[in-house]
């Protein structure tokens, strides 16, 4: 099955500090990824859609100064959350469609933020 | 309204029964839905997709879907104790966007 990887599981960092996080497609090739956040007892929230080779597409409310999109090859996605402060904290997770055209998504193991 | 709607429980179930695990979307023009199983701490995994009217089975996963009735539903049968989790329902919007309902905390009580 399609396997997708991020990197770090997990991250401490202070408040004022940028942070990157990777996400990558092991198996396969992915145009698009698809970045997640989950606060504590909620469900998974859509931040951004990552496009190979163009801008990210942001979902209303997200800032795209702040959760800066890049998607350079057909297997790596990142995510750098700019200028963190503690209500960034969440647990961040990616995800690519499996095969082209279909609509099933795998989710890497995510990227748990917090920023003191 | 929110899109997709689930009861989020916790649902209380005895090792060996069914759970059942329900969900409503409003988008009338939904097509595919999905079934997720997060564990606390982890993220989600697929448990089943299901795209037509009526049952699919996969081993003790049954979904079902009602179109008409905007409710697509999951039975659990013979339900064990590492089935306790949180499970998502999940609806493609537009280009292979999901949204997620916010989720069914089940617990299988040996």
């Amino acid at each position: 099955g399609a396997v997708v990887s991020q990197h770090p599981s997990w991250v401490i960092c202070k408040s004022g500090t940028s942070v990157k996080i990777e996400c990558r497609s092991l198996d396969f090739q992915a145009t698009t990824m698809f970045w997640y956040r989950q606060f504590p007892k909620q469900s998974l929230m859509l931040m951004a859609t990552s496009n190979e080779g163009s801008k990210a597409t942001y979902e209303q409310g997200v800032e795209k100064d702040k959760f800066l999109i890049n998607h350079a090859s057909l297997t790596l996605s990142t995510l750098t959350v700019t200028s963190a402060h503690p209500e960034d904290s969440s647990f961040y997770i990616c995800s690519a469609p499996g095969l082209a055209g279909q609509e099933t998504q795998y989710f890497g193991p995510g990227t748990r933020l917090l920023v003191l | 309204q929110k899109e997709v709607e689930q009861n989020s429980g916790p649902l209380s179930v005895p090792e060996g029964a069914i759970a059942s695990l329900n969900c409503t979307y409003s988008d009338r023009g939904s097509q595919s839905f999905f079934w997720y199983r997060q564990y606390s701490g982890k993220s989600p995994e697929l448990i089943m997709f299901i795209y037509s009217n009526g049952d699919k089975e996969d081993g003790r996963f049954t979904a079902q879907l009602n179109k008409a009735s905007q409710y697509v539903s999951l039975l659990i049968r013979d339900s064990q104790p590492s089935d306790s989790a949180t499970y998502l329902c999940a609806v493609v919007q537009g280009a292979q966007k999901l949204v997620f309902g916010q989720g069914t905390r089940l617990t299988i009580n040996p």
